[in-house]
């Protein structure tokens, strides 16, 4: 079954404690984005990537970091969590290649609670 | 900064109902636009892709309207199950980079 994964769906943690949330996709797709969506101000890009070891920064990088090592994974990383990172967050991918309107096809989200 | 608007809601329809949402683009030169479904704590769906000539996927039409820069999503005979927030979404590529902005939704409510 062709889908985005997410890894955890939900976690709560302290801040400054270092987390990954990983996210794996098993469509070959080139592209792979992370958003942030929260209450008011809908779901917001933080980091995108168009393919193995390019990434590039989206609206709210801030306090993030991805890497791109192979196609099929994209990991998110808080390497010092805090209370205004507490959000739901979504993996997304998507075909570059394929000519036409492509959508993105989204993981299942993970909650994350900032103490 | 290319903006994608729309009207927050909530559109409360009773079942039956037409309902009509609306979502304008700033940026000229977007290529691509999709609306999506999003129930409560739920990843985004796609709902369906919108093209220059309008669409319809059973009791939905999309209509894109490039020289005022806005499209829209018309739900016919609405259902209970239709309740959801749904958010048009407007991409941009091109010199490496892949651009697609959210709007930040729509709240349908479908009352029996």
């Amino acid at each position: 079954e062709a889908q985005v994964t997410q890894n955890p769906r939900y976690l709560i943690t302290v801040t400054g404690k270092k987390l990954t949330v990983t996210c794996s996709q098993n469509m070959n797709h080139e592209y792979m984005s992370w958003y942030r969506q929260d209450p008011g101000l809908g779901l917001r890009q933080i980091y995108y990537s168009m393919n193995v070891e390019v990434t590039d920064k989206g609206d709210v990088p801030e306090g993030y970091k991805v890497s791109r090592k192979e196609k099929r994974n994209f990991p998110l990383i808080l390497e010092s969590p805090s209370p205004n990172q507490t959000s739901l967050y979504f993996c997304a991918s998507r075909p570059t290649r394929a000519r036409g309107n492509q959508p993105q096809h989204f993981g299942d989200g993970t909650r994350l609670s900032i103490l | 900064r290319k903006e994608v608007e729309q009207d927050p809601g909530p559109f409360n329809v009773p079942e039956g109902a037409t309902v009509a949402f609306n979502c304008t683009y700033s940026n000229s030169a977007s290529q691509s636009f999709f609306w999506y479904r999003q129930d409560c704590r739920k990843e985004p769906k796609l709902l369906m892709s919108v093209y220059s000539s309008g669409n319809e996927d059973g009791r939905f039409t999309a209509q894109l309207n490039r020289a005022s820069q806005y499209i829209s999503l018309l739900i016919r005979d609405s259902k209970l199950s239709d309740s959801a927030t749904y958010l048009c979404v407007v991409t941009y590529s091109g010199a490496g980079s892949y651009q697609l902005t959210f709007g930040k939704g729509t709240k349908l409510s479908v009352i029996p």
